[in-house]
């Protein structure tokens, strides 16, 4: 079992949709990072958190300690939101970060 | 600032060959990162260099060298390059372990 599961591995909607894309892990953390792959394969940090809630433009992101979960939530999605999805999280005392396999999520005009 | 940048952006070998991947930041980052991504699979690290003199093996560091060069550039060596090493790599930096990591674009290398 990997240490960072997400899912779904694949999402497709509709533009204007509500999507939440969710990690699991199996650790301690010290902090969880979401990023966005671009088709074009740049990779760009979107949040580091520990605990709460981070808000971005219509970027969402949420983690719960205790049940070792994190969501990532996209409001009035568009095609430009197209790309992969990364969850990565950092176990307490390590210096390096875990990787999930990505979500990779596709808007429809 | 050109952030975070890899050379070659595109690279074949042939089996047996060697060639070295250079990362620069100019963020005056400490801790810098080599990760390579394969289809299906999560980016796993090769090495990394918590800050300007030390360097540590990640989760796949077989096959590979590293150099933290100074604080600027940290490469990576492939000296006798294999088919499984096909990949994109991607060497990416951070103020310090704990911080944001940003990425470089990639470097596509296919192994023949």
């Amino acid at each position: 079992k990997n240490e960072v599961e997400q899912s779904p591995q694949n999402l497709t909607a509709q533009e204007g949709e509500f999507i939440t894309i969710n990690c699991s892990y199996s650790v301690g953390i010290s902090a969880l990072h979401w990023l966005q792959q671009h088709p074009g394969g740049g990779i760009v940090s979107l949040f580091m958190l520990s605990s709460g809630k981070k808000k971005h433009g219509r970027l969402i992101a949420t983690i719960n300690i205790q049940e070792k979960h994190s969501s990532l939530h996209i409001t009035a999605s568009h095609p430009r939101d197209s790309a992969v999805y990364i969850c990565a999280v950092r176990a307490q005392g390590a210096q390096k970060l875990v990787f999930g396999q990505g979500t990779r999520l596709t808007i429809n005009p | 600032n050109a952030g975070v940048t890899q050379t070659p952006k595109f690279q074949v070998l042939k089996t047996g060959q060697s060639m070295t991947l250079q990362c620069a930041q100019d963020m005056n980052h400490n801790s810098m990162y080599w990760y390579r991504q394969d289809p299906g699979m999560g980016l796993r690290l090769i090495y990394y260099s918590a800050s300007e003199g030390t360097t540590d093996k990640g989760e796949v560091p077989n096959g590979y060298n590293v150099s933290r060069l100074n604080k600027r550039e940290f490469s990576l060596r492939l000296e006798s390059a294999a088919p499984s090493q096909t990949s994109v790599y991607f060497c990416a930096s951070s103020v310090w372990t704990s911080e944001t990591q940003y990425f470089g674009p990639g470097t596509r290398l296919l192994v023949l």
